[in-house]
């Protein structure tokens, strides 16, 4: 089975900086999906960003960016000029193509919090 | 469109009373979820249903009754709940790209209240 592990419970940054998190995976598969999303105090989980595991360019979405390294199975998501909107809740999410229902793993979350 | 709607955004019930939750998404996506997400946890999965059909039932009790009337449609059906029960209820959609569901598309939940 998956596991997904982030590391990191909390993390904080000033506004306009760059913050990285964290995430490692286990798995025997050689294609997969790569999710993060965000959970902000309204509740939506929120798509950031998504990654194929046969791609080897890393994925970007305007100011969120990944760094997908696949022998090391990690897969950490870069913020870039940090906003207040950016303070949430943000979870990796693995999805094996193999499952008809397309089960996705989730790891256990990183707060983030944004300091004006 | 490409927004799950779920109804009510809040709910209080009592153990003995029956209440649904509902589900709609209009994507055209043929698989649809339901997690449960207690505070500062990750989303657990309760079920899926893949083109209406009940896919993956995770162990979830009785008391909880999924339905899926319809391509675009999910409900839960919660009949008789513990407290414990209380959590945020998410849905979630998502397409077949390929043979490959990718990825979820959440709901704003229904923060749910057992007393």
């Amino acid at each position: 089975a998956q596991t997904v592990t982030q590391s990191q419970p909390e993390m904080s940054v000033q506004e306009a900086e760059t913050v990285t998190l964290s995430c490692t995976y286990d798995t025997s598969e050689s294609d997969y999906y790569l999710f993060w999303y965000k959970q902000p105090p309204s509740r939506q989980m929120i798509l950031v960003i998504r990654q194929e595991a046969y791609k080897q360019q890393n994925a970007t979405e305007n100011r969120f960016s990944v760094n997908f390294q696949k022998a090391a199975k990690s897969f950490s998501l870069k913020i870039s000029d940090s906003q207040l909107g950016d303070a949430a809740m943000y979870f990796c999410a693995y999805r094996s193509p193999n499952t008809n229902a397309g089960k996705s793993t989730f790891g256990d979350g990183t707060t983030l919090t944004v300091k004006p | 469109d490409t927004e799950v709607t779920q109804t009510p955004k809040h709910l209080v019930m009592g153990m003995t009373n029956k209440k649904s939750l509902k589900c709609e998404q209009h994507m055209g996506h043929r698989a649809m979820y339901w997690y449960k997400q207690k505070a500062k946890k990750p989303p657990e999965l309760m079920f899926v249903y893949s083109y209406e059909k009940l896919s993956i039932n995770e162990s979830v009790p009785s008391r909880f009754s999924p339905e899926c009337p319809n391509s675009s449609l999910l409900n839960l059906h919660l009949h008789a709940l513990q407290p414990e029960d209380s959590a945020l209820y998410l849905c979630a959609s998502s397409q077949r790209r390929g043979g490959v569901n990718t990825e979820a598309f959440f709901g704003q939940g229904t923060r749910l209240t057992v007393v």
